[in-house]
């Protein structure tokens, strides 16, 4: 079973600080990644897309590595807000198909303290 | 307003009454598709249509149903439910389906938490 990986947490940080978030993919065939963040009983929202060069939207950037299959989210300067659960995404394909299906992460916690 | 709509929102129910838990999305996408939420195991996809009168299973689609009979609409039909599938479940759709390298964007419904005695 192809899985997506990630560290469960809970990520109690203050606010203000720096705080990463690894993920790891084991399907090689994987093309596109996301991150996508999921308040507490609420449905998940796309944070971010990640692209191969490495991107960056405000406080929140995002590297992938295709060489050693794995993600990462850094969130600078942490607010009371970004608590929530992030939730790494693969869009996962078998060899030689076209159509993929989006494989979710578990997710990883962020408290956020004052 | 774009938007996913699923209800009934909460829903408690008793082993073997069946049930239908609708999905609407008002942005013509083409891709829809049903998850369920479970605390430990985090998103497993139930079902997923690529279009209409298109469906394929997912990863869990074991006491489940699914149509897509329009566009907009895609139930999530449980013929006889049991307490395993106690959990929460999303409905999502996106633009098209997820070819190779694509960033589409998947939308998702509020949730529908539903619980079975």
């Amino acid at each position: 079973r192809k899985e997506v990986e990630q560290d469960p947490g809970p990520f109690n940080v203050p606010e203000g600080a720096t705080v990463a978030f690894n993920c790891t993919y084991s399907n090689s065939a994987s093309q596109s990644f996301f991150w996508y963040r999921q308040d507490c009983r609420k449905e998940p929202k796309l944070l971010m897309s990640v692209y191969s060069s490495g991107n960056e939207d405000g406080r929140f950037t995002a590297q992938l590595n295709r060489a050693s299959q794995y993600i990462s989210l850094l969130i600078r300067d942490s607010k009371l807000s970004d608590s929530a659960t992030y939730l790494c995404v693969v869009n996962e394909y078998h060899y030689g198909g076209s159509q993929g299906n989006l494989i979710f992460g578990k997710g990883t916690k962020l408290s956020v303290k004052p | 307003e774009a938007q996913v709509t699923q209800n009934p929102r909460y829903l408690i129910t008793v082993t073997g009454k069946k049930l239908t838990v609708t999905c609407s999305q008002n942005m013509n996408h083409e891709y829809m598709s049903w998850y369920r939420q479970d605390p430990g195991l985090g998103l497993r996809q139930i079902y997923y249509s690529m279009n209409v009168e298109v469906t394929d299973k997912g990863d869990v689609p074991e006491g489940y149903k699914v149509s897509r009979k329009e566009k907009r609409n895609f139930p999530l039909i449980l013929e006889s439910p049991s307490p395993n599938q106690t959990s929460l479940y999303f409905c999502a759709s996106s633009l098209t389906r997820l070819l190779k390298g694509s960033y589409n964007e998947q939308f998702f419904g509020p949730g529908t938490r539903l619980t079975v005695l």
